[in-house]
């Protein structure tokens, strides 16, 4: 069983939708989470991190962790071409997923 | 001046050459770590350096050794690689506290074992 799992998508919204990324981990006790963004040819960058139940908002993300359902996801609102990337989730920042590919249309 | 620098940016090697990969943080951060990203592949943590102790993923051949001799400074030495190596290393730092554990990345070395 994968420690992290996301879709891999890729994932195409309009300019302006909200892009919902997901991810679901497998260990129960599972403390911290991360959002990375990675554009290609670049090294991940930090979004946002999550550490209790409930919703996280930044800007214009959202990330919101289910420890119960074990699952973590990621809205964009208001999506923008610069958002397209590849979204990495990663749990207690040892185990990534394999990303999910984000394309917003112009 | 970025805070996780690593150099050689690429780097292009034989299956019989030995190289280094640096990796230097200027953050100030306690704990230093090697990723290998391989397309397709979750990105995949070979080593950790953090409060004075390694830890190593037990999946990671032999053929790569990594040393650290102070906090801020990190290197990947690679010997008698397989073109299956061939991937993004990426170096990346944090601070481990009670606080939290977020990483910072480097740009990435660029491997091509040929």
């Amino acid at each position: 069983q994968k420690e992290v799992e996301q879709n891999s998508g890729p994932l195409s919204v309009p300019e302006g939708a909200i892009a919902s990324l997901n991810c679901t981990y497998s260990d129960r006790g599972s403390q911290s989470f991360f959002w990375y963004r990675q554009y290609s040819g670049k090294s991940p960058e930090l979004i946002m991190s999550i550490y209790s139940n409930g919703d996280k908002e930044d800007g214009r993300f959202t990330a919101q962790l289910n420890k119960a359902s074990q699952y973590v996801s990621l809205l964009i609102r208001d999506s923008q071409p610069s958002d397209s990337a590849t979204y990495l989730c990663a749990v207690n920042q040892f185990y990534f997923g394999t990303g999910t590919s984000l394309t917003v249309i112009p | 001046e970025t805070g996780v620098t690593q150099t050689p940016r690429h780097l292009v090697m034989g299956m019989t050459n030995k190289k280094s990969l640096k990796c230097e943080q200027h953050l100030g951060h306690n704990a230093m770590y090697w990723y290998k990203q391989s397309a397709k592949k979750p990105l995949e943590l070979m080593f950790v350096y953090s409060l004075e102790e390694r830890v190593e993923n037990n999946s990671v051949p032999s053929r790569f050794s990594p040393e650290c001799p102070n906090s801020s400074h990190l290197f990947l030495h690679l010997h008698t690689l397989q073109p299956e190596d061939s991937a993004l290393y990426l170096c990346a730092s944090s601070q481990v506290d009670h606080s939290g554990n977020t990483i910072y990345f480097g740009e990435g070395s660029w491997l091509t074992v040929v």
